[in-house]
């Protein structure tokens, strides 16, 4: 059964550290999301790739969220500077749109931030 | 602006009754809306969809009705078990702009008592 995984499940940081999350697709998917979910705001929407392109940013807070595609098997969201209000957990998703229509997104399990 | 509503924090039924779980939205290009279930350390998982052309759609215990007028959907789960217990998430696209991109309500905590 393929899944989206999400490293490191857990993290624990300062404020002003830098932080990376990194994310494995599913094999064949085309499209990539990273979604924060915060207790008064459910699942808020960071970043959108398709086919690798950036479509959507303009969740993230630009000036200390940045996120790429390395290549087709790896995404990553980095905090830099980390703040307090950053604490969240992290979930990637992953999809496919294809002659266009898309397929339900499938998330990974979360990377659970924690900064002090 | 939150463009899904989900207006239930949280919700309790018995085993065996019916859960009903409501979703409101404000954009009316939205085409496409599906439910996931979200349990505690785990992603959400995709439970049902339905395109904004029908107005209803049934999989086993699962169904969600669209009223499109009121731009209100629905999630009924009879009979509803305690594995049921979870947050449910309502979402909408619209698939013909933005492909798979979802927006998200801010959830709603389902607990089925046994």
């Amino acid at each position: 059964d393929a899944r989206v995984t999400q490293t490191p499940r857990h993290k624990v940081t300062e404020m002003g550290q830098e932080v990376t999350m990194r994310c494995q697709p599913i094999l064949g998917h085309n499209t990539v999301f990273w979604y924060r979910q915060t207790m008064m705001q459910g699942l808020e929407l960071l970043a959108y790739f398709r086919n690798r392109a950036p479509l959507d940013d303009s969740g993230m807070p630009k000036d200390r969220f940045s996120a790429e595609m390395p290549d087709a098997t790896l995404a990553t969201l980095k905090i830099q500077p980390s703040e307090p209000r950053d604490s969240a957990v992290y979930f990637c998703a992953s999809g496919l749109v294809r002659d266009g229509r898309g397929s339900p997104l499938h998330f990974g399990n979360g990377t659970r931030l924690t900064v002090t | 602006d939150q463009q899904v509503k989900q207006n239930s924090p949280s919700l309790s039924v018995q085993e065996g009754r019916i859960s009903i779980l409501n979703c409101d939205y404000t954009n009316s290009m939205f085409d496409y809306f599906l439910w996931y279930k979200k349990y505690p350390a785990e992603g959400p998982t995709f439970l049902i969809s339905i395109s904004s052309i029908k107005d209803k759609n049934e999989d086993g215990r699962f169904t969600v009705f669209l009223n499109k007028s009121a731009k209100h959907l629905s999630l009924h789960i009879v009979p509803s078990q305690p594995g049921d217990s979870a947050v449910y998430f309502c979402a909408a696209s619209r698939t013909m702009e933005y492909g798979n991109k979802l927006v998200f309500g801010a959830g709603t905590i389902l607990r089925v008592k046994s």
